[in-house]
């Protein structure tokens, strides 16, 4: 089966430019996240997808982030325009469509490590 | 207010000694969910196990093992006879009503062979 594809792996961009994060959640899996990982801390969610919709974008700093999901399937993190303190890996997570009363384990890209100088 | 501690920021051992990895919660919820990941220098996470607030069996995977108190809100993660392949980033992570999944800020275990 394969994993969760994003995609670039590593990008460094100038500080005021944009940028663009692709993912392509394993098939099937109704739900997708992104998470922001800092280096040295914990995963931190930004926004959380099912199917089309959004079920959570609280923490998303909507003044120079964006995401969106195609169809229900890809989905595409922007950030315009990025800012030193964007430096940090984005994951991109997907799972199943929790059923009644259980949650399915996310499973992870690899990410893509932004470097904003 | 939701939170997840994992006091450990770093730990070292040598080879085949045991070691325990703590996560102690915070929540208001009485249903919620706990994981453990993994993360290896690719950088991926892996995920190692969940367990729902209602479970609290502990339970044992080849040489990984968790203990899950919910009188003391702590899900503690062993691996016995630790190998070198153990080297990664542990994160424990609390998943609530809300959709709502937070993470700790991760143990960093060396084995050292």
């Amino acid at each position: 089966e394969a994993g969760v594809a994003q995609s670039p792996r590593y990008k460094i961009i100038e500080k005021r430019q944009s940028v663009a994060f692709w993912c392509n959640p394993i098939s099937g899996h109704a739900t997708l996240y992104w998470y922001q990982q800092i280096l040295g801390q914990g995963p931190k969610l930004l926004i959380q997808f099912q199917n089309n919709g959004v079920v959570d974008d609280s923490q998303l700093p909507k003044d120079r982030f964006s995401a969106e999901r195609l169809k229900g399937v890809d989905s595409t993190l922007k950030i315009q325009p990025a800012k030193l303190e964007d430096s940090a890996v984005y994951l991109c997570a997907s799972s199943l469509e929790p059923g009644q009363g259980a949650i399915a384990e996310a499973f992870f890209g690899q990410g893509t490590r932004l470097t904003v100088v | 207010a939701q939170k997840v501690t994992q006091a450990q920021t770093e730990i070292s051992v040598v080879e085949k000694e045991d070691v325990t990895l703590d996560c102690v919660y915070e929540t208001r919820d009485t249903t919620y969910y706990l994981f453990w990941y993994k993360q290896p220098p690719s950088g991926e996470l892996v995920f190692l196990i969940r367990r729902n607030s209602f479970d609290e069996q502990n339970e044992i995977s080849g040489r990984y093992s968790w203990n899950f108190q919910k009188s003391t809100s702590s899900f503690n993660f062993t691996i016995t006879a630790s190998q070198v392949v153990d080297s990664a980033v542990y994160f424990c992570a609390l998943f609530t009503g809300g959709f709502k999944t937070i993470f700790g800020a991760g143990t960093r275990l060396f084995v050292k062979a």
